[in-house]
């Protein structure tokens, strides 16, 4: 069975900072990989996914993720985060998508 | 373009009744659509999968009876919650596929069965 995890619940960093948001997985084979954006009382926003190729995956709104089989993670990284980046951020494995329990990147000035 | 409408964005129902709720891709044939349900402050769970024409494949734990799900076009699929209770409250959330393994997600509805 695949699972997702997302050690950190909430996070907060200073407008400017450099984020990481952690993602580790479990899978039996080679994963598709998501990163998600979900503001208040809204739907989701897809920021990357990775499929296969290159292991570091660009994104939306200068997110980027790095996908580690040996550590079975896919980090999600911006190295100057934006008060707007504040949101709820889910990583998710596929195929069949399962999501991660999200983590809340609060962002203060 | 992948967009995808959720109607409605938010709705209040009484306890006993059923309400429905539309998916619809507005700029592509979405032969798979997903529902999935929100609990506030948690994950996403994936209620059930449809594909366009067939009966929906729900997951475990989920009551078919409770939550119907149509598929009935490659644009439209709704889920009516039937004898909907406070329970039932919750955050519905679709997506759709085109074939791929990218979904692209509805805005959501904020379902309150008082």
């Amino acid at each position: 069975a695949q699972s997702v995890t997302q050690p950190d619940i909430h996070i907060t960093v200073s407008e400017g900072a450099s984020l990481e948001l952690r993602c580790n997985y479990s899978y039996g084979a080679t994963p598709y990989l998501f990163w998600y954006v979900q503001s208040p009382g809204q739907g989701l926003q897809l920021l990357l996914k990775y499929f296969s190729g290159d292991t570091l995956v660009q994104g939306i709104k200068g997110f980027e993720a790095e996908f580690k089989r040996s550590q079975s993670s896919f980090n999600l990284r911006k190295p100057s985060v934006h008060w707007s980046d504040a949101a709820e951020y889910f990583c998710a494995v596929g195929p069949g998508v399962t999501f991660g329990t999200g983590t809340k990147l609060q962002v203060i000035p | 373009g992948a967009v995808v409408s959720q109607h409605p964005s938010r709705v209040i129902c009484k306890s006993g009744t059923s309400v429905k709720i539309e998916c619809r891709s507005l700029d592509f044939q979405a032969t798979t659509m997903f529902w999935y349900r929100q609990f506030p402050k948690q994950s996403l769970m994936l209620m059930a999968t449809s594909n366009e024409g067939s009966k929906a494949t729900y997951e475990q734990g989920v009551e078919k009876d409770k939550f119907l799900i149509n598929h009935a076009s490659l644009t439209l699929s709704t889920l009516t919650v039937t004898s909907a209770h406070p329970e039932d409250s919750s955050f519905y959330i679709c997506s759709a596929s085109a074939g791929g393994l990218e979904q692209y997600f509805g805005p959501g509805t904020r379902l309150t069965v008082t």
